[in-house]
């Protein structure tokens, strides 16, 4: 069975700090994809990365960074120099195959001026 | 602009009332998704359709259903027999099934 999990409910830092926020999956198929949502307040999810499980190479977006390991069933998420924009629940996914996408459970990120 | 649109923003629904979540997209996908949030919650599966004229349950289908007539359209209608439907629901397409999916603005319903 897939299962994601994100053990971080709440974070709080300040405003230019770094932040990383972790997933951990767990699935017994060899190919399979993992997602980075963002929810801010207005509600919307809004898609940030995609990253298939034969591409282990760590992702850079701007301020936005990805570390995928498969060694360790994990794909975390930095955030470097954090702003009070980011503040948002974040969700990690998992799908693979023929099955259906499973979401954890969301990490909310607050942004302190 | 191509994207999905959600309506109404905020629903209320009386006791024992249907009442139905419009989704639409034109974005040329042909799979989409509707899921339901519950707070400090993840998303969970309501339905899902591949393709036109055809759909399938997800993990919580009991109190709801969909048709799929159109492409662009995926309408839910929440049901009398869905006893807690206070929720917000979330629509979502992907260009295929399994593909990234983008999601609408969502609708939150509310019981009276």
């Amino acid at each position: 069975a897939q299962k994601v999990t994100q053990a971080q409910t709440e974070i709080s830092v300040v405003e230019k700090e770094d932040v990383t926020l972790d997933c951990v999956y767990e699935t017994r198929d060899t190919t399979y994809y993992l997602f980075w949502y963002k929810q801010p307040p207005s509600g919307e999810l809004v898609f940030l990365i995609r990253r298939n499980s034969f591409d282990e190479q760590n992702e850079i977006s701007g301020r936005y960074s990805w570390n995928f390991q498969k060694s360790t069933s994990s794909f975390n998420f930095t955030i470097t120099a954090s702003q009070v924009v980011d503040s948002a629940v974040y969700f990690c996914a998992l799908n693979h195959r023929d099955d259906k996408i499973i979401f954890g459970k969301g990490t909310r990120l607050h942004i302190l001026p | 602009d191509g994207g999905i649109t959600q309506s109404p923003k905020y629903l209320f629904r009386k006791e024992g009332q249907n009442v139905t979540l419009s989704c639409e997209q034109n974005l040329n996908h042909d799979a989409m998704y509707w899921y339901r949030q519950d707070p400090g919650q993840g998303l969970r599966l309501i339905y899902y359709s591949h393709i036109v004229n055809d759909f399938q349950k997800g993990d919580i289908a009991e109190g709801y259903s969909v048709s799929r007539e159109k492409k662009e359209s995926f309408p839910l209608t929440v049901t009398s027999a869905q006893k807690n439907p206070t929720a917000f629901y979330l629509c979502a397409s992907s260009a295929v099934w399994q593909e990234t999916q983008y999601f609408g603005p969502g609708t939150r319903l509310l019981v009276l």
